[in-house]
Formats: structure tokens, sequence, C-alpha cells
């Protein structure tokens, strides 16, 4: 049971475009999200985080958009650069005494070209 | 500030062996996390702990793996009879003591990739 569903396996853009990362979820209960971006050998590095209670969180050329009533949220990159291609994870917590339970999706691999 | 350290960060093993997974936290973080991620895979959750306590286990099989984090030293991840089906990616991640809604951002090592042969 796929709960955080990223349906795009890869994505392509050019350098100073936008990138837009989608990310479903299927459990109500999640009350917080986090983007995570990871290079090949390495561990994930955390992007951004949004809580349930906001439809907006930006941070620098980073944007985290929030539709509960979807189960949908969005990471926009703006502009992008070539060092921003990794693969973008986004997870979910359901906050309570589990919010350190992280779900993940499966990850978008995002390729800027210059 | 050192970030999250583990090791090794390669371990290759043999059928039947044990293996110990290492991981010591942020300076002033006291939670840990450890995830597998297999090959083509997200991250999937295995256990929290704080110190001495297992705080949620929920996604640890339930035979050969074990952790503990103790008082004194780093976490650990073990796995006894190490399979073919062991052989992935385990990431331990930290956070700070829960102060809030940045004590959800967890933070990652570089993660110990296990090959059993």
């Amino acid at each position: 049971d796929q709960q955080v569903k990223q349906n795009s396996p890869s994505l392509s853009v050019q350098e100073g475009r936008i990138s837009i990362l989608n990310c479903d979820y299927t459990n109500s209960m999640f009350d917080y999200f986090l983007w995570y971006k990871k290079y090949p050998a390495e561990g994930p590095t955390f992007l951004i985080s949004i809580s349930s209670i906001k439809d907006k969180n930006e941070d620098g050329r980073f944007t985290v958009f929030l539709n509960k009533s979807a189960k949908h949220l969005s990471l926009h990159i703006v502009p992008s650069q070539p060092g921003d291609s990794a693969v973008y994870f986004c997870a979910a917590s359901p906050g309570g005494t589990s919010y350190g339970k992280l779900t993940f999706g499966q990850g978008t691999i995002l390729t800027v070209h210059p | 500030n050192a970030g999250v350290m583990q090791n090794p960060r390669h371990l290759v093993r043999r059928r039947g062996q044990e293996a110990r997974l290492r991981c010591s936290p942020m300076k002033g973080h006291s939670h840990v996390y450890w995830y597998r991620q297999l090959p083509e895979e997200g991250l999937k959750f295995m256990v929290y702990l704080q110190k001495e306590n297992i705080i949620d286990e929920s996604g640890m099989p339930k035979e050969r793996f074990s952790a503990e984090f103790p008082k004194e030293g780093p976490s650990i991840l073990r796995i006894q009879q190490v399979v073919r089906g062991d052989s992935a990616a385990y990431f331990c991640a930290s956070s700070p003591p829960n102060r809030g809604r940045s004590s959800y951002e967890q933070y990652f090592g570089p993660g110990t990739r296990l090959t059993v042969t």
C-alpha cells in the first residue's frame, strides 16, 4: 500500500526554467510534509517542509504548495540550475507520537540541462 | 557541527553472517531513525529510537533485525544471519528533541551499503 506516490519517475528541464515536482498521498492523517534531495551514494538532504495548516511555504528558489482537499503537494524550483539535478523525494509524517515515522515516495529524477 | 555519521560506508557479508551498522547523530540530537532503501525504491522506515528507548519499531522485520541506541555511544542496527534480500542501503537520520515542528525535520547520514554474497 503506497501511501505517498510520486507518479513521475523523471523530469527534464532547461536551466533557468521552472521545475515542478508532484506528490500525492492517501492517508488523511499525515500532518507534515517534507521534500528531500538525494545525490548518488549520499544520504537525502532536507530541502523544505510544510505543515498541514498551511498551503504554501517558500525558501529562496524553493516553494512547496499543499492542497489538502486533493491530497497533493508540489515542489517548485525557480530558476532551475544544473546543480539541482538529483533525485527528489517527498515524505509525510503522521504527527502525534508517531511523528518520526516518515513515509517516502519513490522519488523523481530531475535533470536540469545547461 | 558535524553531520550524521555512519560507518562503515560499505559492508560485505556472506550469507549467514552478522552485520552491524553504526550511526552517530548530529550533536544535540537525541532522536535516531533507521531507513532502508532497496534498489529503485524509496526509503522505508524501520525504527525510531531515543536514548535507551525504542519508540516505534513497526517497520522492522520480525526476525533477525534489532536496533539500539545506548546511553553512551552510537546507535547500532544489527542484522543476524544475513540473506541476499538484506542487500540494500541503510540510512540513519537524527532530529532534535521534540520542541515543535522543527523536530519533524530529519537529517540523514551518508548511508551504509550492505552487500550480501
